[in-house]
């Protein structure tokens, strides 16, 4: 069971707007940093975004990150099939002394 | 470019020692402020942190593994390692290392480690 939680699975259509919740603790999202990883299949994850709500460099725009309290947020705008992937949030947790990670999110572009 | 490149044996007998090497290409691991982190994610699954190594050497462990897991840099090598202790089933997975801690930008391309007689 991860610390950090997500739901399972998400959709949509080409062109719509798409959320992933992350949800966690006053000791993770709480006080701490908010990054969010795609990985596809059978490659390592790719920053996706860091400190909540940056983009590294080549990451389109279309991808946005929020944070408020305890919880987190993905948005991907203007949905594209290569957006199909699955999607991890993570954050450093006080307590544990270390990083922890959402179960991921799997998201499917009908 | 900073790249990583896993290596180690793709198969561990359970009770044995699993054993990786993370070799960095493209800057000097002593360099810059940076955290060495190894992850893992059991097919299927998701990702679990299991520690990390700061250039200065000092080390942080996932609690859950902290009694079977040593994590070591060289900077001759420009290499940091991972060893895991009595092994089980369990720890069947791909191991990814990155430089980072939270924030991740730089990954190996993984190795997956299976744990079997």
């Amino acid at each position: 069971q991860s610390v950090l939680t997500q739901p399972p699975s998400a959709s949509g259509t080409p062109g719509q707007r798409v959320t992933i919740s992350c949800s966690g603790s006053s000791s993770n999202i709480g006080s701490n940093y908010v990054y969010w990883y795609q990985q596809l299949p059978g490659t390592a994850p790719k920053l996706l975004i860091y400190r909540n709500n940056q983009r590294p460099s080549g990451v389109p725009d279309r991808f946005s990150g929020s944070k408020s309290g305890t919880s987190a947020s993905l948005a991907i705008s203007g949905l594209r099939s290569e957006d199909e992937a699955d999607y991890y949030c993570a954050a450093w947790d006080d307590s544990l002394s270390g990083s922890v990670f959402g179960g991921g999110t799997k998201l499917t572009v009908l | 470019q900073v790249q990583l490149q896993e290596s180690g044996p793709g198969l561990v007998k359970p009770s044995q020692t699993l054993s990786l090497t993370c070799t960095v290409s493209g800057g000097s691991i002593s360099s810059g402020s940076y955290y060495w982190s190894w992850i893992r994610q059991p097919a299927g699954k998701g990702l679990e942190w299991i520690g990390r190594i700061y250039t200065s050497g000092s080390t942080n462990y996932n609690p859950s593994l902290k009694s079977r897991v040593t994590i070591s840099v060289d900077t001759s090598k420009n290499q940091f390692s991972l060893k895991l202790s009595s092994v089980t089933a369990a720890d069947t997975a791909v191991y990814y290392c990155a430089r980072g801690s939270g924030s991740y930008p730089y990954w190996g391309q993984g190795t997956l480690v299976t744990v079997s007689s």
